[in-house]
């Protein structure tokens, strides 16, 4: 069965500063792997989403994913983050039958 | 064009009672699936219709649960009776077709508290 792990519960970072949050995905089939993010009392929001093709994805807001497949991860970089980047984000990947497999979400703190 | 939306953003019940959770889709879109999040854990899948009708509900936890889509417009998802662990947040996503490429848009959820 897949699965997805995310290993920071929760990042503090400061303004500015670049940051990663880390996704690891374990599946025997092909990926579709997707990041999700969730505002304050807002619903989720797709961010970015890898189906094929150039490895480094871009998505919304400024951020950017990379799929390495040998090492079965799929992380989220921000050069330089916001206040308003201050969220839960969700890594998930996309199993055989449609369905959405989450990981547990990252809660990212933006410190000014 | 509205998003998905949800109905009611929140609810507190008494062990023991029904409650029934109200999901609006994007109009058009023929698939919806509901999720569910506990306490601070990951968000898992509960079931998906196409239409009116049950394409996957192997995520349902229990028959406590029913959920029904009929006319496969809105959908309602009726927790009886309700138990303590039942309290999480319940969202709703929807659909154009099914397809990898093919984005899932989410409500913005009904967080469920079962005291």
């Amino acid at each position: 069965a897949q699965s997805v792990t995310q290993l920071d519960s929760q990042v503090p970072v400061f303004e500015e500063a670049p940051v990663e949050l880390r996704c690891n995905y374990s599946s025997s089939v092909s990926v579709y792997l997707f990041w999700y993010v969730q505002y304050p009392n807002q619903g989720l929001q797709l961010l970015l989403k890898y189906l094929s093709g150039s490895t480094l994805v871009k998505g919304i807001n400024g951020f950017e994913a990379e799929f390495n497949k040998s090492q079965t991860s799929f992380h989220l970089r921000k050069p330089s983050v916001h206040i308003s980047d201050t969220a839960e984000y969700f890594c998930a990947v996309l199993d055989s039958s449609y369905k959405l497999i989450f990981g547990s979400g990252t809660r990212l703190l933006v410190r000014p | 064009e509205a998003g998905v939306t949800q109905f009611p953003s929140h609810s507190v019940i008494e062990k023991g009672q029904t409650v029934t959770l109200r999901c609006d889709p994007i109009s058009g879109h023929d698939n919806l699936y509901w999720y569910r999040r506990v306490m601070g854990k990951e968000i898992k899948f509960l079931l998906h219709f196409v239409k009116e009708s049950k394409q996957d509900e192997s995520g349902m936890p229990n028959n406590r649960f029913l959920a029904e889509r009929t006319g496969g417009t809105y959908s309602t998802l009726k927790v009886q009776p309700a138990e303590l662990e039942d309290s999480g947040v319940y969202f709703c996503a929807s659909s154009l077709i099914v397809h990898s490429w093919n984005e899932q848009f989410f409500g913005p959820g009904t967080r469920l508290t079962v005291l």
